[in-house]
This record gives structure tokens, C-alpha cells and sequence, in this order.
């Protein structure tokens, strides 16, 4: 089944403890982007990546970080976490960049992960 | 600064009781306006792409219009199962890879 899988799909953790939110899709996609889900705010991106080894800051990159070194994962890493990022964490996954393929191509189309639910106490 | 606004933030109605969500956007360089649907624990599931004004979809009792300044997803004659939050985001010529969602209409169908 084509899908973005995470993990872990919930977590409690402290101030400061390192965690890494794992993303792998199935689907040979070139474009992953994290997001985080805030009540009242939306959907906000994290940070995107176009293809291996190309990343990029999305609206509100501060105290996270992202690698891709293969085509099918995309980790979020939480080097010294914070109350403030307690919240709702999606991965995304579309075969090309939003918006540059044609658009009869269903190349636009972000599938999207189940979420992880995280807690930062 | 690139901007998407949704409205109401939450709409209950009545099965069958047809109505509108607005999605405002202020977007330089719109290259497509997207709807999902997204039910409560899960991730947000595709339903349309507009790319110019005057631009049409349906699906079922969903219908998706764009002008030049804002989107509207039309329900008609909507079912419990119409229940979810619907979002709405702007993709930018400025940047490929960037997406600017709005905050969602919780929509709540009533039998």
C-alpha cells in the first residue's frame, strides 16, 4: 500500500532530550516537507526537501532539523526540545515540488502521513 | 507576506442544508490553490487543485470555485459523513517547494 508511515505516533518527553520523528514513504516521491499542526494556527511547514540531499526552511525551521540522505526518508530531529513545540507533527510526501508539474499530472498532490502526537514537558 | 484566511472557523449544519467555505488568500505568485479534508487523528487527505480563476471542480456534494482573491468549497445537500475539518493552501511561484495552508473550517453535519 502506498503510504508516509511515522514514528513514533505518540511521545512524551522532557526539556532538552534529544528525539528524532521518523518519515519514510513508499512511493519513490522526490519532494517530503514536515509540518507541525497548532490549534488556531493550521498547518505550518517545518521544513521541505525537493530531493536527496536538497533541504530547505519552511516558515518556522527554528530549533528543528532535517537530513535526506536517502530518497524515502525524511527524519525531523529535536536537538534540545522545548514546551513550545509540544504539538501535532505531519509528514508529506507529492512525486515533484507543489506546483511545478503539469497540472493534469497527479504529481500535485501531497500524501500525507497519520501524525505524531508530541508532548514536551 | 503570503497569507491564507479561511471562514468560518466552524460551521454545524443539518443534513442536507447546503452551504459555503470561504478561503481568502493574499499568495504572490499563486501557482494552485488546494482543498484537503481532514478527519479528527488523522492526516489530511487531497481533494482538489484550482489553478486559475474561473476554475470549477466537484466531487460528489463538494464543489471547488476560484476567483482571483479567494476559493470557495461549496457543500450541497451535505451528509454526517461531510463532517471533518476542511483545509485550504496556497502554492507560490516564489518557491516551489512552499505551501501556506489556512487554519480549516471545522464542518459539523448534524442528522
Amino acid at each position: 500500500e502506498a503510504q508516509v508511515t511515522q514514528n513514533p505516533r505518540y511521545l512524551i518527553t522532557v526539556t532538552g532530550k534529544k528525539l528524532t520523528v521518523t518519515c519514510s514513504q513508499n512511493m519513490n516521491h522526490e519532494y517530503m516537507s514536515w509540518y507541525r499542526q497548532d490549534p488556531g494556527l493550521g498547518l505550518r511547514q517545518i521544513y521541505y526537501s525537493m530531493n536527496v540531499e536538497v533541504t530547505d526552511k519552511g516558515d518556522v525551521p527554528e530549533g528543528y532539523k532535517v537530513s535526506r540522505k536517502e530518497k524515502r526518508n525524511f527524519p525531523l530531529i529535536l536537538e534540545s526540545p522545548s514546551p513550545n513545540q509540544t504539538s501535532l507533527y505531519f509528514c508529506a510526501s507529492t512525486p515533484s515540488a507543489v506546483g511545478a508539474a503539469s497540472p493534469y499530472s497527479g504529481a500535485n498532490v501531497l500524501t500525507f502521513g497519520a501524525g505524531s502526537r508530541l508532548t514536551v514537558l | 507576506e503570503d497569507q491564507v484566511t479561511q471562514s468560518p472557523e466552524a460551521l454545524r449544519l443539518q443534513e442536507g442544508e447546503s452551504s459555503s467555505l470561504n478561503c481568502s488568500y493574499t499568495v504572490s505568485g499563486l501557482r494552485g490553490l488546494f482543498w484537503y479534508r481532514q478527519d479528527p487523528g488523522k492526516g489530511p487527505e487531497f481533494l482538489f487543485t484550482l489553478y486559475s480563476a474561473g476554475e470549477e471542480k466537484e466531487k460528489e456534494r463538494l464543489k471547488a470555485t476560484l476567483t482571483k482573491k479567494e476559493s470557495f468549497l461549496h457543500i450541497t445537500a451535505p451528509k454526517p459523513e461531510d463532517s471533518a475539518t476542511y483545509l485550504c493552501a496556497g502554492g507560490t511561484t516564489d518557491s516551489w517547494g512552499k505551501l501556506q495552508f489556512g487554519a480549516g473550517t471545522q464542518v459539523v453535519v448534524t442528522p
